[in-house]
């Protein structure tokens, strides 16, 4: 299966700093999906992205999808209290009957200090 | 009311029980799966399922079982459960026809001792 890394693994920041994650995967994919876990929910999802070099805005939240369909950034302007969560990427299954599958990335956990 | 539901949201067991999940939807959705999360890891697939009756193994289906008699209800079933096994589950429901977005309960705390 693909390999998909996702960093950094955590970030502890402050309210108002703002914030930048990535994920870079083994293979080429036409779509990148950005969710994010509250604490004690299921993921939610954020954005989702499905050109290269496509960049897309939800709010403070910008993501975009990298040249070489091997990567993808997630960046959150003026963070405050609420951003607290996980945010992971996931891209989708490969054709066939995989299609509609989703693989994620190990997750940032993001902490923002008040 | 949530239009992913899973049932129990806590779930404390001995090693060597039988474990049932459940999960039910509302949102008339053809596909559903179940997901594993553990810390570090992300969320990897146990098992999925695109119609009734239809069942495929995900990425780590090995000591898990599924039942998908109903459009609504998908449910996840440990046979002999393991202390490795204690986790977050998650089930997810998407529209059929391609790729569609996926949307999850609210999870399974699973604790076997």
């Amino acid at each position: 299966g693909q390999q998909l890394n996702q960093s950094p693994q955590s970030m502890f920041i402050q309210e108002g700093e703002d914030v930048s994650m990535n994920c870079t995967s083994s293979s080429i994919f036409n779509t990148w999906l950005w969710y994010k876990q509250d604490p004690g929910e299921g993921p939610v999802l954020l954005i989702a992205l499905y050109k290269a070099g496509e960049l897309t805005s939800n709010g403070r939240l910008t993501a975009q999808f990298g040249i070489t369909r091997k990567d993808s950034f997630l960046n959150i302007s003026a963070s405050i209290p609420s951003d607290v969560g996980i945010y992971f990427c996931a891209l989708p299954g490969g054709g066939g009957t995989s299609y509609g599958k989703l693989t994620f990335g190990q997750g940032t956990i993001l902490t923002v200090h008040p | 009311d949530a239009d992913v539901t899973q049932t129990p949201r806590n779930r404390i067991t001995k090693t060597g029980k039988r474990i049932m999940l459940e999960c039910s939807q509302t949102k008339g959705h053809d596909r559903m799966y179940w997901y594993r999360q553990d810390p570090g890891l992300g969320l990897r697939l146990i098992y999925y399922s695109f119609d009734v009756k239809d069942i495929n193994k995900g990425e780590i289906s090995d000591g898990y079982s599924v039942s998908r008699q109903a459009q609504a209800k998908f449910s996840l079933s440990l046979e002999s459960a393991i202390p490795n096994q204690t986790a977050l589950y998650f089930c997810a429901t998407s529209p059929g026809q391609g790729y569609q977005p996926q949307h999850f309960g609210d999870g399974t705390r699973l604790s076997i001792l």
